[in-house]
């Protein structure tokens, strides 16, 4: 079974400030790792995703995520936020071997003040 | 193109109900997933379809709930005698194939309240 865990609730930052969102993975084999962004009244939407190669990987909106394997981490970071990046991020993680269902982290409201 | 939709936006039922929540997902994925979210916290996973049959139902919490998708297309999740506890958005997604390397597209949800 996998485990995803969104270290932080709630982050609140100012605008144009750099924002980093924590995720950890347990899992007993190896998987692929997801960000989503989920704005109020609307469905999830995929940031970036892990498959293999690169571990730096670049995303939508000027995010990117780095996935380090020997911390089973896949922070999120973006160098300078924007009012509309306010939303809630969620970290998920799927089984490479079966490709099924993801697991998802409890998630991360990130909140920019103006 | 359109994406997954999902009807009703929000169903509001009491107690000891039945309900049905539908989604269409985007023409010709083969996949289709519901998930479940409550409030604060992440989707959790019921049920994934891979054409007319349920490939994996280890999500569904009891036998009151039940998820149909007789044509490989459209999708009816049934909740039989609900419960306070079975509040939350229900969230349907479709994967053109097995998700993973296929994107999962997500629906923007059921928002489900029993009295």
């Amino acid at each position: 079974a996998q485990s995803v865990t969104q270290l932080d609730s709630q982050v609140p930052v100012f605008e144009e400030a750099p924002v980093e969102l924590r995720c950890n993975y347990s899992s007993s084999v190896s998987v692929y790792l997801f960000w989503y962004v989920q704005y109020p009244n609307q469905g999830l939407q995929l940031l970036l995703k892990y498959l293999s190669g690169s571990t730096l990987v670049k995303g939508i909106n000027g995010f990117e995520a780095e996935f380090n394997k020997s911390q089973t981490s896949f922070h999120l970071r973006k160098p300078s936020v924007h009012i509309s990046d306010t939303a809630e991020y969620f970290c998920a993680v799927i089984p490479s071997g079966s490709a099924r269902q993801l697991t998802f982290g409890s998630g991360t409201q990130l909140t920019v003040l103006p | 193109g359109a994406g997954v939709s999902q009807t009703p936006s929000n169903k509001v039922t009491e107690k000891g109900k039945y309900v049905e929540l539908r989604c269409d997902p985007i023409s010709g994925h083969t996949a289709l997933y519901w998930y479940r979210q409550s409030l604060g916290q992440g989707p959790e996973f019921l049920i994934y379809f891979q054409g007319t049959g349920a490939a994996d139902d280890s999500g569904l919490p009891n036998d009151r709930f039940f998820a149909v998708r007789p044509e490989g297309s459209v999708s009816t999740l049934k909740i039989q005698r609900t419960e306070r506890g079975d509040s939350a958005v229900y969230l349907c997604a479709s994967s053109f194939g097995l998700a993973g390397f296929n994107e999962q597209f997500f629906g923007p949800g059921t928002r489900l309240t029993v009295l």
